[in-house]
C-alpha cells in the first residue's frame, strides 16, 4: 500500500550541482504533480503531467525540468541548483483525466527536504 | 491570476472551543479541497467540495463551499489536541475547462491548548 513514493528523503547540495528527484505512484493515476513548500507560502505548483507523455508548467517552473518517464514515474531535475531552491518538494498524483474535472483529491508523497548551500 | 487567502494564519485554541478557518479565493472555481499536514509530514486529504453549497463533515470538522462568495470555511467543533496541525485549502484552476491544477492557500497553523 505504498501510494506515492519519493526519493531521496533528504539531500544537501552545493550551488551549481545538479540533481534529480524521483517520484513513483502505484495507484494507476493519470496525473502527477511536483510542488515546493516554503515557510509562509503554502505549496506552489512547479510542473504537472496530465498523462503519460505530456508535461505543463505550473506557477514556479523556472530552474526546473521534468520527465514523465511512464505512467508510474515523474521526475524533477534541478540542472544547476541555487540557494533559492532550498525547500521541501512534494510529488502528488490523482485520477484526474485531461479536460475533465477531478472529483478525487491529489495524493501526496512524504516529501524531499532539499538544502542548497 | 488565482489567489487563495486563508485566515487566520495562526490559531491558538482552547480545548472544547469552536472556531472557523476561512478560505477566500479570487476567481471563479467550483472545486475546493481541504488538507491537513502534521509537522514534518505529508499532506492528508480531508474534504473534497465539488459544488456550490457543498457541506462535508468528518468528526469535529465540517467544511462548506460558497462559490458565489468565493469562500470556503472549515469549522472546528469542541477542539481536541489531536486536531493540532496545519490546514490548507486548495482551489482548482478553472479557465473555461478543467485543468486539475490546484492553487494552495498559505495554510493555517492550529494549536489546541489544554
Amino acid at each position: 500500500n505504498a501510494g506515492v513514493t519519493q526519493t531521496p528523503k533528504f539531500q544537501v547540495l552545493k550551488t551549481g550541482q545538479s540533481m534529480t528527484l524521483q517520484c513513483a505512484q502505484d495507484m494507476n493515476h493519470n496525473s502527477m504533480y511536483w510542488y515546493r513548500q516554503d515557510p509562509g507560502m503554502g505549496l506552489r505548483l512547479i510542473y504537472y503531467s496530465a498523462s503519460e507523455g505530456t508535461t505543463d508548467k505550473g506557477e514556479v517552473p523556472n530552474g526546473y525540468n521534468v520527465s514523465r518517464l511512464n505512467k508510474r514515474e515523474f521526475s524533477l531535475r534541478l540542472e544547476s541548483a541555487a540557494p533559492s531552491q532550498t525547500s521541501v518538494y512534494f510529488c502528488a498524483s490523482s485520477e484526474a483525466t485531461p479536460g475533465l474535472y477531478s472529483n478525487q483529491p491529489q495524493h501526496f508523497g512524504d516529501g524531499t527536504r532539499l538544502s542548497i548551500l | 491570476e488565482l489567489k487563495v487567502e486563508q485566515n487566520p494564519l495562526f490559531l491558538s485554541m482552547q480545548e472544547e472551543k469552536n472556531y472557523t478557518i476561512y478560505c477566500n479565493y479570487s476567481t471563479t472555481s467550483d472545486r475546493l479541497y481541504w488538507y491537513r499536514q502534521d509537522p514534518g509530514k505529508s499532506l492528508e486529504s480531508l474534504f473534497v467540495l465539488l459544488s456550490n453549497g457543498a457541506v462535508k463533515q468528518e468528526g469535529r470538522l465540517m467544511a462548506s463551499l460558497d462559490t458565489k462568495a468565493r469562500l470556503s470555511t472549515l469549522h472546528i467543533t469542541a477542539a481536541v489536541h489531536d486536531l493540532s496541525a496545519t490546514y490548507f485549502c486548495a482551489v482548482e484552476l478553472n479557465y473555461g475547462g478543467a485543468t486539475n491544477k490546484l492553487i494552495f492557500g498559505t495554510g493555517t497553523l492550529l494549536a489546541v491548548q489544554p
